[in-house]
């Protein structure tokens, strides 16, 4: 099946220092992949959407300044965490949405995930 | 704005036994129903999908019925294995790909 992968899968970085995440897809191309965000215990909340070509839409409370997004290609979008405060720690996860064949056919595949600690 | 609400963990059941984990959901229209599964240490994996009233998503013998009646999508598994140990997620989307996701249920199995 389709293969989505993040990088890297942990960090740990000091405060007010910026992270990038890369979310790539393996074997497919990708117009729109999503950003989540994960709290121990809780479920996926989503943060934004990344467009191909275009600016990301960010969900409802999420600083678009602080979590940049660039989807630079089909394959690859990145989340940077700007000035980075110990608040930003948690798991964050991307998804990719697979056309797939046809009609009914889409399908998101998940990324491992990117655990980020800000000391 | 659209929600799932999904039965709270922690599942404890002995191999063999049948798993049934509750969601129901609040939206407008007619939304998509999923239920994934996240495994120990790996990313989210969709376990299985319906997309209409009535539709039955089935896979590696759990199943789920999309009642629009009921706005309910339980996951039900007659005989579990140590295997299904994992998180599982309810989650829907008005087909527009953007998901929203229930709280995850913790599902152990036993030998």
């Amino acid at each position: 099946g389709a293969v989505v992968s993040q990088h890297p899968s942990w960090v740990i970085c000091k405060s007010g220092t910026s992270v990038k995440i890369e979310c790539r897809s393996l074997d497919f191309q990708a117009t729109t992949m999503f950003w989540y965000r994960q709290f121990p215990k809780q479920s996926l909340m989503l943060m934004a959407t990344s467009n191909e070509g275009s600016k990301a839409t960010y969900e409802q409370g999420v600083e678009k300044d602080k979590f940049l997004i660039n989807h630079a290609s089909l394959t690859l979008s990145t989340l940077t965490v700007t000035s980075a405060h110990p608040e930003d720690s948690s798991f964050y996860i991307c998804s990719a949405r697979d056309l797939g064949w046809g009609a009914g056919e889409e399908t998101q595949y998940f990324g491992p995930g990117t655990r980020l600690l800000v000391l | 704005g659209d929600s799932v609400t999904q039965m709270e963990g922690p599942v404890t059941l002995s191999e063999e036994a049948f798993l049934t984990i509750n969601c129901t959901y609040t939206a407008t229209g007619y939304p998509s129903l999923f239920w994934y599964v996240q495994y120990p240490g790996e990313g989210l994996q969709l376990l299985l999908k319906a997309t209409k009233a009535d539709d039955k998503g089935s896979n590696k013998g759990f199943e789920a019925t999309y009642r629009k009646e009921t706005t309910s999508f339980h996951l039900e598994k007659g005989s579990v294995q140590v295997s299904d140990s994992a998180v599982y997620f309810c989650a829907l989307t008005p087909n527009d790909y953007k998901l929203s996701f229930g709280a995850g249920t913790t599902v152990t199995v036993r030998a």
